[in-house]
């Protein structure tokens, strides 16, 4: 069975300093790992996505398979940052090919 | 193009009734599924779809149905309501099984009283 874990609820940051959001995954194939958020009032969009080893918004997250982790990362937190962020685990083979396991989400707010 | 749509917004049950939440999209996709989104416990998958015709159940379908007769809609059902229901209903579709972008509607707030 696929399980993600984000240990944190809630997270609170003070502006400009460095954030980082806990993401640990349990699957016995390779996964495909993906971080949603959604800010106040707005739909869950996607964030990023490990295959792609992108940064968006500033934000970086790195898959640790050693660590079985994909922490979100951004240097200098900003504001506008303060949402839910959900990690995503995405099924890559087997009778449940694609299901999509979210974790607990962890609340981010970011002080002035 | 408006996306994945849902409806109603908010709803009041009292226990027992039953309800449709509705779900619509006019991208085209195949893969459409329900979460709903408990404090502590994160998106939970309750049912899903990836083509027409064809449905399957995810980690918590008791108490609802789902049927998809059509590539864009694909309601979620409350046959009888419990307090348990209480939540917020997301649904979502993405364009196929390995599409990488899945995109959400705006919720349904739904109390059981």
């Amino acid at each position: 069975a696929q399980r993600v874990t984000q240990p944190e609820k809630l997270l609170s940051v003070f502006k400009g300093a460095p954030v980082e959001l806990k993401c640990n995954y349990s699957y016995s194939g390779s996964p495909e790992l993906f971080w949603y958020v959604q800010y106040s009032r707005q739909r869950l969009q996607l964030l990023l996505r490990h295959i792609s080893r992108e940064s968006i918004k500033g934000f970086t997250a790195d898959l640790n398979k050693g660590e079985t982790s994909f922490h979100l990362k951004k240097p200098f937190a900003q504001e506008e940052d303060s949402a839910m962020y959900y990690c995503a685990l995405r099924s890559s083979g087997g009778t449940s090919y694609g299901k999509l396991t979210f974790g607990q989400g962890t609340i981010l707010t970011v002080h002035p | 193009n408006a996306g994945v749509t849902q409806t109603p917004k908010f709803q009041v049950l009292k226990t027992g009734q039953s309800m449709t939440l509705q779900c619509a999209q006019d991208m085209n996709h195949e893969y459409m599924s329900w979460y709903r989104q408990d404090p502590g416990m994160g998106l939970r998958l309750i049912h899903y779809s990836v083509g027409a015709g064809i449905t399957d159940q995810g980690e918590v379908p008791n108490g609802y149905n789902v049927s998809r007769s059509t590539t864009e809609d694909f309601p979620l059902r409350l046959l009888s309501a419990a307090p348990s229901q209480t939540s917020v209903y997301f649904c979502a579709s993405r364009i196929g099984v390995s599409g990488n972008t899945i995109y959400f509607g705006e919720g349904s707030w739904l109390t059981v009283v």
